[in-house]
């Protein structure tokens, strides 16, 4: 079946500092990808679609300066948070998907604790 | 977006008892999914409906998509240990693509 990986599982970084994710879809290409955020006891709320050779989608309230995404290859997104703040802690989680671009499998999420 | 409303919020349960969650939608959808997420984890699909009425099993878990297309349920029979997570349901968002989550089930289940 599908398989997407995310890595890191998590990072630590100081505030003020940039962290990228990286997304993978490990056995078929995915023209479209997802990034979802998830605070603490809370549900995924989607914070931007990534298109393959264009520039990203982002949700109402997402910052696009700050939430870089970069969908270079048909297997590879990246989500940069730039100038890292402690508000910018939390799960981020992508998702692909192999038939179409729905998004229904998910890579196992980056914890991010901004210090 | 469409808003989904998942119940109950959480369930306490001993092994071998029966769970049943379900999901309701303001809107028509087209596609039902249940994931279920460990902690620290990202959601693993359990079940995907795509037909109103449908009723799909997993082993020991049971999902039906509505007749009225606005809502879903799950039932986990027999429930054991490892069944502990939190459990959403997902819907298609109006972007097409993405999906909208419930708030999630948060299930224990004690032995």
């Amino acid at each position: 079946g599908a398989v997407v990986s995310q890595h890191p599982s998590r990072v630590i970084c100081k505030s003020g500092t940039s962290v990228k994710i990286e997304c993978r879809s490990l056995d078929f290409q995915a023209t479209t990808m997802f990034w979802y955020r998830q605070f603490p006891k809370q549900s995924l709320m989607l914070m931007a679609t990534s298109n393959e050779g264009s520039k990203a989608t982002y949700e109402q309230g997402v910052e696009k300066d700050k939430f870089l995404i970069n969908h270079a290859s048909l297997t590879l997104s990246t989500l940069t948070v730039t100038s890292a703040h402690p508000e910018d802690s939390s799960f981020y989680i992508c998702s692909a998907g192999e038939k179409g671009n729905y998004g229904y499998t998910f890579g196992s999420g980056t914890r991010l604790t901004v210090v | 977006g469409q808003q989904l409303n998942q119940s109950p919020q959480s369930m306490f349960i001993q092994e071998g008892e029966d769970v049943s969650m379900n999901c309701t939608s303001s809107s028509i959808f087209n596609t039902w999914l249940w994931y279920k997420q460990d902690p620290g984890e990202g959601p693993v699909l359990l079940i995907a409906l795509y037909k109103a009425g449908e009723l799909t099993s997993n082993g020991r878990l049971t999902a039906q998509f509505g007749i009225t297309r606005k809502d879903s349920f799950l039932n986990i029979s027999a429930s054991i240990p490892s069944d502990v997570g939190i459990y959403f349901c997902a819907g298609p968002s109006n972007s097409g693509y993405a999906l909208n989550f419930g708030k999630g089930t948060s299930l224990l289940v004690t032995p």
